[in-house]
């Protein structure tokens, strides 16, 4: 059975660092590409960033130059390094799966991030 | 990037009911669009993808249609598990884009 479970998530001021990470169960995350997914309070999800199989990366303009995506096969996880955090990146950020190629048919529950003095 | 427009906003329909939700797209996305539904606290579930494929577990109430640029989402008739935030998304660019969501409520 596919599992995702996210942690890392919590309370940091604007300009802060913060690590999310995602553990993976039932499949290999270097087996297909897998991404985070953010939504803001009330808001429709947006996608952040994705790694594909082969390693490389791609981040949604909002993020770009301070958030970095990467994977540790060794153990199944997926991570989200965050930096220079802004109030706008307050938000619950999910790890996701796609679906073979169509669509997330995976998600974790979700961490919270908020940025805030 | 592309922009997935959602429409209406609300609905507000009674059980038994038909619901009719539209989800257009900035440009054509051919029939790589995904339909999901999310409850409060829960995160998006894949309702439909490939624009008319119903994913696993969903009934066949739920049906989807369209490509290119104009789609739909329809529930034959409103059971009370279905009133929800429904979102389209489009996976054929990068960045993948999510239209801002259609909440079905009673």
């Amino acid at each position: 059975e596919v599992q995702l479970v996210e942690s890392g998530g919590g309370l940091i001021q604007p300009g802060g660092s913060l690590r999310l990470s995602c553990a993976a169960s039932g499949f290999a995350v270097s087996s297909n590409y897998m991404s985070w997914v953010r939504q803001a309070p009330g808001k429709g999800p947006e996608w952040v960033s994705v790694i594909y199989s082969g390693g490389d990366t791609n981040y949604a303009d909002s993020v770009k130059g301070r958030f970095t995506i990467s994977r540790d096969t060794s153990k199944n996880t997926l991570n989200l390094q965050m930096n220079s955090l802004k109030a706008e990146d307050t938000a619950v950020y999910y790890c996701a799966r796609p679906h073979y190629n169509y669509g997330y048919g995976y998600w974790g529950q979700g961490t919270l991030v908020t940025v805030s003095s | 990037e592309i922009v997935m427009t959602q429409s209406p906003a609300t609905l507000s329909v009674s059980p038994g009911e038909r619901a009719t939700l539209s989800c257009r797209a900035s440009q054509s996305v051919s029939s790589n669009l995904a339909w999901y539904q999310q409850k409060p606290g829960q995160a998006p579930r894949l309702l439909i993808y490939d624009a008319s494929t119903r994913a696993t577990g969903f009934p066949v109430r739920f049906s989807g249609s369209g490509s290119g640029t104009e789609f739909t989402l329809t529930i034959s008739s409103l059971q009370s598990e279905d009133f929800a935030v429904y979102y389209c998304q489009q996976y054929n660019n990068w960045p993948q884009t999510f239209g801002q969501g259609t909440k079905v409520e009673i």
